[in-house]
């Protein structure tokens, strides 16, 4: 089978430094996407991890460790706009980068003054 | 990355109704990925658009209730038949590119 989980909630203040994380097993493994998705709108990818180890990309950072089937998304210097939810998603055995994508249930992120 | 377009981008729909949903992308792709987001939850695979072939359909979702079309390598249609409130949702579709996977930006779809 396939699982993906995540924290459903979290708070967090403006300026702190928040991690979320994400465990998974699944049949195949070809990468793990982190989006970040506000009311309303489409996900927007954030990061792309494929081998262990951290991806830096500003004020967001993605780390994976395969042999844990774990992954954190870490968001420095909180702002107010950060609110929003957090999806993990795990890309299976494909063709090549093509595999489908199987998502985690998200968590909602609220930044607070 | 890939500029992806939907149409409609929302609209109300009647019961037992159907409704075909676009996808346009600006760029060839061999692979197109149909999810849907309901109401407070996460995205979940409805089907795969392979160009050429048939749609190939997660567990849960059949062809006769989401009919899907990809003519070309750059648009594909889902279509919502015999619809039921509990088919609104977020229709979204999705383009790997790059190693990246992007998404459109959706139909909200609401059933009455």
């Amino acid at each position: 089978g396939q699982n993906i989980d995540q924290p459903t909630e979290m708070t967090a203040t403006e300026g702190a430094i928040v991690q979320i994380n994400c465990t998974y097993q699944t049949s195949g493994f070809n990468g793990l996407f982190w989006y970040q998705q506000h009311a309303g709108e489409a996900p927007t990818f954030l990061s792309y991890n494929v081998l262990d180890g951290l991806e830096e990309k500003g004020r967001f950072s993605s780390f994976l460790s395969r042999s844990k089937g774990y992954s954190y998304l870490l968001l420095k210097e909180l702002q107010m706009k950060d609110s929003a939810s957090y999806l993990c998603a795990v890309r299976g055995v494909g063709s090549g980068n093509t595999g489908k994508l199987i998502f985690g249930q998200g968590t909602t992120l609220q930044v607070k003054p | 990355s890939a500029v992806i377009s939907q149409k409609p981008s929302r609209d109300i729909c009647q019961r037992g109704t159907s409704l075909t949903i676009q996808c346009q992308v600006d760029s060839q792709v061999t692979m197109m990925f149909w999810y849907r987001q309901q109401p407070g939850q996460s995205l979940t695979l409805i089907a795969t658009a392979n160009q050429g072939s048939e749609a190939t359909y997660e567990s849960g979702f059949v062809i006769d209730k989401f009919p899907i079309s990809r003519p070309n390598l750059t648009f594909s249609t889902l279509t919502v038949s015999n619809m039921s409130p509990e088919d609104s949702s977020i229709y979204l579709c999705s383009v790997p590119q790059f190693g990246e996977q992007f998404f459109g930006p959706g139909t909200r779809l609401t059933v009455l």
